[in-house]
């Protein structure tokens, strides 16, 4: 059974239009992540939850936002997609930081921008 | 930029060869590393982990070797088959706090059956 549940598997937007990608999570964990995986690239984090504790990375673009209802649920809010946008984008969930626990990753949101 | 690269971007091996793919890291402090295997249109899959304190870890037909002298990383795959064709990623918490799991380039491994 899936732990890490994505959703859409597929998001096409039209340029400019906001949309929000969704990730729940069974397991219950206290951290929750997005990462953003171009083509033949590397996940690249955007940000993180640790419980209701919000840290963004310094270089992710103001055009990304989340937020995390509850321990269950995290929303990727992308407000003016442009085409750059385009990816994979990962949720992932661990009990703990990284250099305690393992990360779980869900199938990702393949997001288009037309 | 990021503290974890791969030495090689793809690797190609026979069905039932050994493979090894390779990863250096330029952080001496990182104390924790992980391998993740990636197949098409899908999330990262956890394989194996390492702490510091280690020099080697084995798992079924993987084995983790550290090398912290040259800050070197490599996973190691016993009798390749067809479906450990995927992209393989080493990261680790980059000696920080172990906030956050910082991934190299990748290896694309494909299985010639």
């Amino acid at each position: 059974d899936a732990m890490v549940i994505q959703n859409p598997r597929y998001q096409v937007t039209q340029f400019g239009k906001p949309v929000t990608l969704s990730c729940s999570q069974t397991l219950n964990h206290n951290v929750m992540y997005w990462y953003q995986q171009k083509s033949s690239q590397a996940p690249k984090l955007l940000f993180h939850y640790y419980d209701k504790d919000f840290n963004n990375e310094a270089d992710t673009p103001d055009n990304f936002q989340s937020r995390r209802p509850n321990t269950s649920f995290c929303f990727l809010d992308i407000r003016s997609p442009g085409l750059g946008d385009a990816a994979m984008y990962l949720c992932a969930t661990s009990r703990d930081l990284p250099g305690i626990e393992k990360l779980f990753f869900g199938s990702g949101t393949q997001l288009s921008v037309l | 930029g990021e503290s974890v690269g791969l030495h090689l971007p793809t690797l190609s091996v026979q069905e039932g060869d050994n493979s090894i793919i390779n990863c250096a890291y330029s952080n001496s402090a990182s104390d924790y590393f992980i391998w993740y295997k990636q197949e098409s249109g899908k999330g990262p899959q956890f394989i194996i982990d390492i702490r510091s304190n280690m020099d080697k870890r084995q798992g079924q037909r993987v084995t983790v070797l550290l090398n912290k002298t040259v800050k070197h990383l490599s996973l190691q795959i016993a009798a390749t088959q067809p479906g450990d064709s995927a992209v393989y990623f080493c990261a680790d918490t980059g000696g920080g706090q172990g906030e956050k799991l910082i991934f190299g380039q990748g290896t694309e491994l494909s299985v010639k059956p």
